[in-house]
């Protein structure tokens, strides 16, 4: 079974601050990797995904995150957050072939101004 | 990427009403998810619904409760059956394409 962890609730910056929102993984087989992000009473919006090549990966509104097999992690990170990052933020995992996406529980992620 | 709509976009309906919610996209897909999502949870998949075949449900969901129609590669339909105050979340319409998945904006239901 393939499933997601975010083990943080919230996460909380100052405006202008690196932003880090953690998730680890667990499946069997390669991965395909995403994050979603979700602003109040809208829909998930697509952030950016890993399914090969380069662990680092660049996404919408200056995200990237990093794939990193031997920790089975997929780390979404922005250098500089912004006030309008405030959002909650989904990790999702699912395997080639199956396209069922397993996703982790989200995390509010508040930016002070 | 595709573009997802839903109709209703929220609602409140009585316990033991159905409430039909309505997918639309605006380019053939093959695949398409239900997904639903409780308040201050994750997002569940309920269900896959391809066209011409029976929707494949998820441990825990079941086609009396949801029933969902597919009739071609733009349209879904998901049902909330016999509605009690649990059946109260977001319910999102999703499509597949290429490696990534899509998501609709969501309907909002409260059931009182």
């Amino acid at each position: 079974a393939q499933s997601v962890a975010q083990p943080e609730d919230q996460v909380n910056v100052a405006e202008g601050n690196p932003l880090t929102v953690k998730c680890t993984y667990s499946v069997s087989g390669n991965p395909y990797l995403f994050w979603y992000v979700q602003y109040p009473n809208r829909g998930l919006q697509f952030l950016l995904k890993y399914i090969t090549g380069d662990n680092l990966v660049k996404g919408s509104y200056g995200f990237e995150a990093e794939f990193n097999k031997s920790q089975t992690s997929f780390h979404l990170k922005k250098p500089s957050a912004l006030v309008s990052d405030s959002a909650l933020y989904f990790c999702a995992v699912r395997v080639y072939g199956n396209n069922r996406l397993a996703f982790g529980k989200g995390n509010q992620v508040v930016v002070i101004p | 990427s595709a573009v997802i709509s839903q109709k209703p976009s929220r609602d409140i309906c009585q316990r033991g009403t159905s409430l039909t919610i309505q997918c639309q996209v605006d380019s053939q897909v093959t695949m398409m998810f239900w997904y639903r999502q409780q308040p201050g949870q994750s997002l569940t998949l309920i269900a896959t619904a391809n066209q011409g075949s029976e929707a494949t449900y998820e441990s825990g969901f079941v086609i009396d409760k949801f029933p969902i129609s597919r009739p071609n590669l733009t349209f879904s339909t998901l049902t909330v059956s016999n509605m009690s105050p649990e059946d109260s979340s977001i319910y999102l319409c999703s499509v597949g394409s290429g490696d990534e998945q899509f998501f609709g904006p969501g309907t909002r239901l409260t059931v009182l």
